[in-house]
């Protein structure tokens, strides 16, 4: 069946413009997560929805970064004026339930690279 | 959170069992143990996960220690295909977020 899917792959912007990253989830998932990963490191929690049940969002590291979900479907992550250290691939995932109880199916991500 | 310690990087020959380690002394008791593992270029892609019996599927084998203070991730025969970043992780069964260390490198040597 189809898979967690970003888009776009990969996204070049000028520093100080804003962009958008898609995520669709698995049909039926109610969680959604957001990571970002720079080159090289380790992923960083960002956000993360679950329900219809307020986001947690102690992962967004500046009020330039927010994200919404509609119901249980797409998710979109909008970084405003954004930063060269914003150059990072953002990772999407998606679970039945909570994570304590079902696995993450992440998407490939979306590679942003802010010049 | 509990903290995880794993090497840095592992090296196994091709066809070889793998056996990678992973740390996690200050776990609770109600944490489940993950691992993901992450191919060049991809996302993460789940491996297993256990509480506190070992547990076998068609990727691996996890193997958890009696006091639940380490684990092993097993896999049987390595093939190339398994050189990734191997991540431990212990999650609540809530709905915390998973928090990724930096993982084990594997190299696999044909």
């Amino acid at each position: 069946g189809a898979g967690v899917s970003q888009s776009p792959s990969n996204k070049v912007t000028e520093k100080g413009k804003d962009v958008e990253l898609r995520c669709d989830p698995i049909s039926g998932h109610t969680a959604l997560y957001w990571y970002r990963q720079r080159l090289g490191q380790g992923l960083e929690f960002l956000i993360y929805f679950q329900g219809n049940s307020a986001p947690d969002k102690s992962g967004l590291p500046s009020d330039r970064f927010s994200a919404e979900r509609t119901g249980e479907s797409v998710s979109t992550l909008t970084i405003q004026r954004t930063q060269q250290e914003d150059s990072a691939v953002y990772l999407c995932a998606s679970s039945q339930f909570g994570t304590g109880v079902s696995p993450l199916h992440f998407g490939n991500g979306t590679r942003l690279t802010v010049t | 959170d509990a903290k995880t310690t794993q090497p840095n990087s592992m090296e196994s020959n091709e066809e070889e069992p793998v056996h990678l380690p992973c740390n996690h002394s200050t776990i609770s008791g109600t944490d489940y143990i993950h691992w993901y593992r992450q191919l060049p270029s991809q996302g993460p892609e789940y491996v297993i996960h256990g509480l506190t019996s070992n547990v076998n599927n068609r990727m691996a084998s996890l193997a958890i220690a009696e006091d639940r203070k380490s684990s092993t991730l097993i896999l049987h025969r390595a093939t190339l295909r398994d050189a990734a970043v191997y991540y431990c992780i212990p999650g609540t069964s809530g709905n915390t977020p998973l928090v990724f260390g930096k993982g084990t490198r594997l190299s696999v040597i044909a």
